[in-house]
Formats: C-alpha cells, structure tokens, sequence
C-alpha cells in the first residue's frame, strides 16, 4: 500500500499567520491517465471530512482562497496563508491513484 | 448540487450484517463512481469500496473482501453496502462519496457500531 507521511502531525498557529502541512507518499502518484490524484481534506469538530483541494492544486467551490495546495511527484503541500479561527481541525492528504486510496494520519491545527 | 444522505447504520453483534444506503440528488447518478468510505473513531478515513456508473467494475478493500457487498440502483439513484459477519472494528461512520479517486459531497454518514 502507499504510505502518506504528514507533517507536522499538530500545527498551532496564532491567528493571522499562515500555515503549511506537508504530505508525502511512498511512490509517484501520477496514475496512467497523467493526472496526480491528490487530494486534501477538512474535518472540524464533529463535522463529516470536507474536500478542499483535489488534484494537487484545484480548489473546491466555497473554499476561501486562502487555501492552496501545490507539489509533485511525491511532495506535496497544503498552505493556509491567513488562519482564521474556523480553520480549526484536522486536515488530511489523501491519494486515489493507488488501490487501496491511502489517508495520512491526519494534522491538527489548533489556535495559540 | 450534490447531495448524498446515509442510512441504516445501528447497532449490531458481532457476526451480524446491516445494509447501509445512500440517496443521491442534485446530479446525473448513473454517471458516476461512487464508494464507500468509513472512519473509525479517533482515525482516519478509509476507502472500502466502489462501484463504477453502471456497476460493472466493483473493488474492494482486503479488510472487508468477501464480507462486503457494494451495489447500487440507477433508476432509484441509491448506493448500498450489504455488510455481513460484521467484526467489532468495523465499528465506524460509514459516508459514500462521489468520484473515488477525488471524493468528494460527504453526507452526515451513518454510525455502525459492532457490539455484544
């Protein structure tokens, strides 16, 4: 199975500052048809997982611009450029390349 | 707009079986992968299944093959997960989700919880 390596695995950050999870994967996650399905996902507390970022880079419908995702190959990151307090939770890189699709352990950010 | 509810989860012995369904709306069904997802308290997501448009390409994972059964009615745009000889960890909440590899408009889900 492909391994997805978050870091760190909690993130405090002060409101206002920006933010950076990275997520890496054992092997290359470009699949045959040339796409990298690489996905990023939200969960607030007691929320269901929310997509925001799928192919590495394309952000969801309603997803603050503040969010971006970027990488290749098997590096990829998630960056939150101004955190607000609603940015609470846990964010996990998921790929959908390789059978079985493959969760990190998912990063906590909290506010300091 | 996409939209997908669970239902069917409960409460289950160890050794019992559940069928969970989800209602889709908003879109074209019978055009789209759909899956399975579930999470376990205090983990994270995992893909146990899906099912192509028209149902012909089905997978699964190796926790759940021949246990499991995915299928899904076009005409009544509803999923389903057949769940038998259900074990204590697949205690979980259970979401389907549109395009596998991108998943994507995760209902509420349903619980499922494997108990004696």
């Amino acid at each position: 199975d492909v391994v997805m390596t978050q870091s760190p695995l909690s993130l405090p950050v002060t409101l206002g500052q920006p933010a950076s999870i990275s997520c890496r994967s054992s092997q290359s996650l470009v699949y045959s048809d040339g796409n990298i399905y690489l996905n990023w996902f939200q969960q607030r507390p007691g929320q269901s997982p929310r997509r925001l970022i799928y192919k590495v880079s394309n952000r969801d419908s309603g997803v603050p611009d503040r969010f971006s995702g970027s990488g290749s190959g098997t590096d990829f990151t998630l960056k939150i450029s101004r955190v607000e307090a609603e940015d609470v939770g846990i964010y996990y890189c998921m790929q959908g390349t390789h059978w079985p699709f493959t969760f990190g352990q998912g990063t906590k950010v909290e506010i300091k | 707009q996409v939209q997908l509810v669970e239902s069917g989860g409960d409460l289950v012995k160890p050794g019992g079986s559940l069928r969970l369904s989800c209602a889709a709306s908003g879109f074209t069904f019978s055009d789209y992968y759909m899956s399975w997802f579930r999470q376990a308290p205090g983990k994270g997501p995992e893909c146990v299944s899906y099912i192509s448009g028209s149902g012909t390409n089905i997978i699964y994972a190796d926790s759940v093959k021949g246990r499991f059964t995915i299928s899904r009615d076009n005409a009544k745009k509803s999923l389903y997960l057949q769940m038998n000889s259900l074990r204590a960890d697949d205690t979980a909440m259970y979401y389907c989700a549109r395009f596998p590899r991108n998943p994507e408009g995760w209902g509420r889900g349903t619980t499922v919880t494997v108990s004696s």
